[in-house]
């Protein structure tokens, strides 16, 4: 079976700080591993992907998530926050294999910028 | 273009009672998803239609859900006999055909059973 485990469910930064968004991961085939983004009241808008190939993966907004197969990690960051990065962030799986393109999310990580 | 649309975005309905939600995929994707976004599960899938292929219905939590698919669109979610405990956020998605091509969700239906 494969988890995803978002540590934090509540991350609060100031403007102008790192954020830091940690997600971890159990899988027995290789993942495809996303991160989602939700403002209140809407659906789920992809930030970022990671499939194959390079490691660091770099998304829309200025975040970026770098892939770690000897941890299972696939943390989500930004060098400096915005009021506007106010919001939900879930860290998704996917198998890589099989025929079912199912979705595995966290439990999401709500993030809070303070002016 | 037109992202995935789905109605209603609030529906209010007594225990029960049985409820359709609806979703329209993005035009030309093969593969749609119905999730369910609730406080205490948090998001969790519940279907998936591809193609032409029978539907993996692995998700659905109970006999008194159900969702079909017409003519490779359109899909409808029903729930029968509603509970109180299937108050949640219904989350469509659609995508291209093959695993790592984005899914793009629509904004949800807030399901809340009185």
């Amino acid at each position: 079976a494969q988890s995803v485990t978002q540590l934090g469910s509540h991350v609060s930064v100031s403007e102008g700080a790192l954020v830091l968004l940690r997600c971890n991961y159990s899988s027995s085939v290789p993942p495809y591993l996303f991160w989602y983004v939700q403002y209140p009241n809407q659906g789920l808008q992809l930030l970022l992907k990671y499939t194959t190939g390079a490691t660091l993966v770099k998304g829309i907004n200025g975040f970026e998530a770098e892939f770690k197969k000897s941890e299972t990690s696939f943390h989500l960051t930004k060098p400096s926050a915005h009021m506007s990065d106010a919001a939900e962030y879930f860290c998704a799986l996917q198998n890589s294999g099989g025929s079912n393109y199912k979705l595995t999310f966290g439990k999401g990580t709500l993030l809070t910028v303070n002016p | 273009g037109a992202g995935v649309s789905q109605s209603p975005s609030n529906k209010v309905t007594e225990k029960g009672k049985d409820v359709e939600l609806r979703c329209d995929p993005i035009s030309g994707h093969t593969a749609l998803y119905w999730y369910r976004q609730s406080l205490g599960q948090g998001l969790e899938f519940l279907i998936y239609f591809q193609g032409n292929s029978a539907p993996d219905k692995s998700g659905l939590p109970s006999d008194r859900f159900s969702a079909e698919r017409t003519g490779g669109s359109v899909s409808t979610l029903t729930i029968q006999r509603t509970q109180q405990e299937d108050s949640a956020v219904y989350l469509c998605a659609s995508s291209l055909a093959h695993s790592s091509y984005e899914q793009y969700f629509g904004p949800g239906t807030r399901l809340t059973v009185t």
